[in-house]
């Protein structure tokens, strides 16, 4: 059965930082992989998604992912932590074409 | 172009009742999917629905229902409610294969 895993419950980053968050995930077939962010109380917003190509993937307010076959990981990175970017990230494999499973999310907290 | 929206924003229930949640789609997307995000958890797929018929579902049971409308639009139906189904229902809209693009939630909570 498909499975994400997000190692990392919890991590706090001084503003200005670097920030790398871990994802692996298990699936036979190949991945489509997806990073979302969710503000407090609100919905999911797709920050990047991997279907196929090259393997560093650009996404929205300054993230990259990088897709690794031979360890089933797609690392989300920023080179410099804001503020505003404090929230939780989830990882997500599509599954069957369909669905969507999620990582438990990691929280992102930022120390000014 | 709006975004995916649902309705309403909080609801609040006993146990044993019944609720209903709505989700307007993407404008263009066709495909509509329901999730349940427990506190503290990721999102969980509840059911998926795709010219008006539930085309793929998630370990949930069958007090969960949905429907979708000629207008692409959909409910998600939870009968005989229970404390743990108190969590954020998220709505997601795509076309075809691409990309899920989700609403900003329901949140239910059962007393």
């Amino acid at each position: 059965a498909q499975s994400v895993t997000q190692p990392d419950i919890h991590i706090t980053v001084s503003e200005g930082a670097s920030l790398e968050l871990r994802c692996n995930y298990s699936y036979g077939a190949t991945p489509y992989l997806f990073w979302y962010v969710q503000s407090p109380g609100q919905g999911l917003q797709l920050l990047l998604k991997y279907f196929s190509g090259d393997t560093l993937v650009q996404g929205i307010k300054g993230f990259e992912a990088e897709f690794k076959r031979s360890q089933s990981s797609f690392n989300l990175r920023k080179p410099s932590v804001h503020w505003s970017d404090a929230a939780e990230y989830f990882c997500a494999v599509l599954y069957a074409g369909n669905m969507l499973t999620f990582g438990g999310g990691t929280r992102l907290m930022v120390k000014p | 172009d709006a975004g995916v929206t649902q309705s309403p924003t909080h609801l609040i229930k006993t146990r044993g009742q019944q609720v209903t949640l709505r989700c307007s789609p993407k404008s263009g997307h066709d495909t509509v999917s329901w999730y349940q995000q427990a506190l503290g958890q990721g999102p969980q797929f509840i059911f998926q629905y795709y010219e008006e018929e539930e085309r793929q579902r998630g370990n949930f049971p069958d007090r969960f229902s949905g429907h979708q409308f000629p207008n692409y639009s959909s409910e998600l139906n939870v009968n005989a409610l229970l404390l743990g189904d108190s969590a954020l229902y998220l709505c997601a809209s795509r076309i075809s294969m691409d990309t899920q693009y989700f609403g900003p939630g329901t949140r239910l909570t059962v007393l």
